[in-house]
């Protein structure tokens, strides 16, 4: 069964605009990361934020994490259509082993 | 693709037959994981590694074994492939301590 759900299943907004997506989940966790797929290529970490952290930056993303409402957010600011991809949210539940379990994601598209 | 090989990029086979997906990595990692990838599905974790000849299944392994002789080979044998297994496959690695995965670029399989 899918920890994580992310909301929405597609976004679309032109070159410059921030984009959000979401995530929620049913279980604890001991960090939640987020990766992005082009189109025919495997995924790529974009950021990892901890069970005991809120809110993490990197570059122009902006990840924040609620615990007690067990959803986190990815923010893109000034996206540029090299963002077009799809975007994921992985749990990790501290079972051992670093297994992840994904959303079935967000698809964006940016469009120029 | 972070040192990861999937081979073959692309496969098409018979219901009924044995196939065999190579993941192999120059990285020297400790964890490797067999992920399927299905529209409406997102990832979902078939088979995970822990060392050589350490395996463990994941959320949906029926239908699937996995081998691990090397640190630097992981392999997934479908014994008897079904149309249901049609899907894209992913393998992922995780270095001790690093809590992120790498993947390769997937192997693209069609059971007829």
């Amino acid at each position: 069964s899918q920890q994580g759900e992310e909301d929405p299943q597609a976004l679309s907004i032109q070159e410059g605009e921030n984009a959000t997506m979401n995530c929620s989940y049913k279980t604890s966790i001991n960090n939640l990361q987020w990766y992005r797929q082009n189109s025919g290529r495997g995924l790529v970490h974009l950021i990892l934020i901890r069970s005991n952290e809120r809110e993490k930056h990197s570059g122009r993303l902006r990840v924040t994490l609620d615990t007690s409402k067990k959803s986190s957010s990815l923010l893109i600011t000034a996206s540029r259509a090299a963002d077009t991809a799809s975007y994921f949210c992985a749990t990790d539940s501290g079972a051992g082993s670093y297994q992840l379990t994904f959303g079935k994601g967000t698809k964006l598209s940016v469009i120029p | 693709d972070a040192g990861i090989t999937q081979s073959p990029r692309h496969k098409v086979t018979e219901t009924g037959t044995p196939v065999t997906l190579r993941c192999h990595q120059t990285e020297n990692h400790r964890y490797m994981y067999w992920y399927r990838q299905d529209p409406g599905h997102g990832l979902r974790l078939i088979h995970y590694s822990y060392g050589v000849k350490d395996t463990d299944k994941g959320e949906v392994s029926d239908g699937y074994s996995v081998s691990r002789s090397k640190t630097e080979d992981f392999l997934l044998t479908l014994e008897s492939a079904t149309s249901s297994q049609t899907s894209v496959y992913f393998c992922a690695i995780s270095g001790t301590g690093d809590e992120k995965l790498f993947f390769g670029s997937g192997t693209q399989l069609s059971v007829l």
